[in-house]
């Protein structure tokens, strides 16, 4: 079947170093997201590409990257990881502009 | 920018009973799509009900529904004969239409923690 897989599902970092979370979907979906989600903020939207070479910044973009090569995947970079970058997120897909979005299912981050 | 506005952090119900969820939000489009999506202890988020703005006729499925107000932007989601397997986080999510043919994220509320009771 057709998914979207995040890895790694838990991954503690040190401050300053930088990290790369993967998200990989099958369906072919033009859209990806990728989400923080904290504790009083739900799911706050970081980046995210509507086709390939097409990124976005959303919300809260400040120390995130993305880079779009393939319709497949689309990683999210921590440039110099943060413990305010501390969080659960969550990579989604979508096929269409006015459809549902599809959630991975979320890499827990610790900074420390 | 549209904003969704979940004023219920924690709500609970026992099981069996029915409870309402509230969402509101604030656009000034007209298109629009808005979403309950529901979050267990796995994880996961699961899809569990979806309203297109210019139906009139409310959404259901199964025993959730929900009560779209389009004028008062105001999309509750109703819970009927609760279970412990709802308990879970809920959260409401808007997607905008544009009129040309770009796209939109969606942009979600901050969520509502629903207990069950037995």
């Amino acid at each position: 079947d057709a998914e979207i897989t995040q890895s790694p599902r838990h991954k503690i970092t040190e401050t300053g170093r930088q990290v790369t979370l993967a998200c990989h979907q099958t369906w072919n979906h033009n859209n990806m997201f990728w989400y923080r989600q904290d504790l009083g903020h739900g799911l706050r939207l970081i980046h995210y590409s509507y086709g390939v070479q097409d990124t976005n910044k959303g919300e809260v973009s400040d120390g995130y990257s993305v880079s779009r090569s393939n319709t497949e995947d689309l990683p999210l970079t921590l440039e110099s990881a943060a413990s305010s970058q501390t969080s659960v997120y969550f990579c989604a897909s979508s096929p269409g502009r006015v459809t549902e979005a599809f959630f991975g299912q979320g890499t827990r981050l610790t900074v420390v | 920018a549209q904003t969704v506005t979940q004023s219920q952090p924690e709500m609970s119900v026992q099981e069996a009973e029915t409870v309402t969820l509230s969402c509101t939000y604030d656009t000034s489009e007209s298109d629009y799509y808005l979403f309950w999506y529901k979050q267990p202890p796995s994880r996961q988020m699961i899809l569990v009900i979806r309203q297109e703005a210019y139906k009139q006729q409310n959404a259901t499925e199964n025993r959730f529904s929900v009560n779209f107000q389009k004028a008062a932007k105001s999309f509750s989601l109703k819970i009927s004969d609760s279970q412990l397997g709802d308990a879970a986080m809920y959260f409401c999510a808007y997607r905008n239409i544009p009129e040309n043919s770009g796209n939109t994220p969606l942009v979600f509320g901050k969520g509502t923690r629903l207990s069950v009771i037995a």
